[in-house]
Formats: structure tokens, sequence, C-alpha cells
């Protein structure tokens, strides 16, 4: 068990540009999250996936933003036509029916700078 | 509408002393509190989480008092020591539902 996976960890690029992050969550989690961090401020909420279906997205998830979770497994995360505003750090999280506690596992997340 | 609050925004306690870190929270259905602890750098890992159907937790030098009748819940850390500096988090939600985090609280334990 190796926990959460993120990719690619650091990321810049110029403002209008397309960014794909990736998250492999722990193996046989069922439970999938996308949170944002911004400097200074706690976890923001973005969107969830039960296995392959994404259960919640959040107000803050513009449609320049996409998730998908193909086969239940790995996550990936799409930014269109990036903003200044969308630099902050996306933390991945998974977690398991099985805990019971609904307990989340974060992976060390993906920093986006915009320039 | 914030649904967490955490105070205070930052603390400065000397080594062996105790840290107290506050969270309120609004939504009455919440059933799990977490607490994450955070270095510069990483994800949040969790610290110790607690259940409304107790109101107290301890975990070796980490205790959450729970006080469901004001919706507020505190973490303690006894005997902070250095290694303890980072920034922690309080979050409540619904399990396997999404959670909600306060604003964080950075803490500095002098030597």
């Amino acid at each position: 068990d190796t926990g959460v996976s993120q990719d690619p960890r650091h990321k810049i690029t110029k403002r209008g540009q397309n960014v794909t992050f990736r998250c492999d969550p722990i193996s046989e989690h069922n439970r999938l999250y996308w949170y944002r961090q911004t400097l200074g401020q706690g976890p923001e909420f973005l969107t969830y996936f039960q296995n392959e279906a994404q259960l919640e997205k959040s107000r803050l998830l513009s449609d320049r933003f996409s998730a998908e979770r193909p086969k239940g497994s790995f996550s990936t995360l799409e930014i269109q036509r990036t903003e200044q505003g969308d630099s902050a750090m996306y933390l991945c999280a998974s977690s398991s029916d099985a805990l019971l506690t609904g307990e989340l596992f974060f992976g060390e997340g993906s920093r986006l700078t915009v320039l | 509408q914030q649904q967490v609050k955490q105070s205070p925004q930052s603390l400065i306690v000397q080594k062996g002393g105790i840290s107290i870190i506050n969270c309120a929270y609004e939504n009455t259905a919440f059933d799990y509190f977490p607490w994450y602890q955070q270095f510069p750098g990483k994800g949040p890992a969790l610290l110790i989480a607690i259940r409304p159907d107790v109101s107290e937790k301890k975990e070796g030098r980490f205790t959450i008092s729970f006080n469901k009748s004001a919706k507020q819940f505190s973490l303690h850390i006894m005997d902070s020591q250095p290694g303890d500096s980072a920034t922690y988090f309080c979050a409540a939600g619904e399990v396997f539902n999404k959670f909600y985090f306060g604003s964080g609280t950075k803490l500095n334990v002098k030597p």
C-alpha cells in the first residue's frame, strides 16, 4: 500500500492553457475526493466519486473543470482555459466504505501556478 | 455560510505546554469530526476523529472534546513538542459524504 499518489506534484502554466491532474487512490478504496486548497486556507470540496459514479460537484467547480474516474480506479481532474484564480493546491483523497468512518486519506497534492 | 469556524488562526506554545484549538459547526446532521495535521508541502493527515455519541476521545497526547449542544469541538495537545509544529485543521461532515474544513491553525511550539 503506497498511499494516495498524485501527479504532477507541481505544474506551472500560462493563463488560458489546459491542465490535467491525475490521482491514484489507495487500492481497493472505492471513494475518491478532490479538494482545492489555497494558501492559508483549509481544503475546499470540489467533487467526489463512489466507484466510477460522480456523486456530487461543488458550486466552486465551474464548467471549466471536469473530473472523471473511468473504471472506478484512478481519477483525472482537468481545468480548461486556466485563470490566475485557479492557482492552488489540488488535493486528492480516497476512502473505503469498509472503513465505516469515512476517513479520508490525502495525497500530497498537485500545486498549480497560473502565470 | 461558513460551515466550520476555527480559532485561533495561529498559536505559539512553549515546549511541554498545552495547545488548544477550537472549532464550531453549523449543521446538526454532521456525524463525523476529524482533526488533520498538515506539514508544509504535504497533504493533510488524519490525527484523531470523534463521533457525536461521545464527549471526549483521547489518543496519546491528543484529545478531542465534543459539545453537541453547543455545536463545538476542540483539540487539546498535551505536552506539546517542537515536532508538533504544523497547521491543524478541524473538519465536520457526514460519513461517506463531503467534509467541510476549518481555515486552519498554525501551531508553533517553542523549544
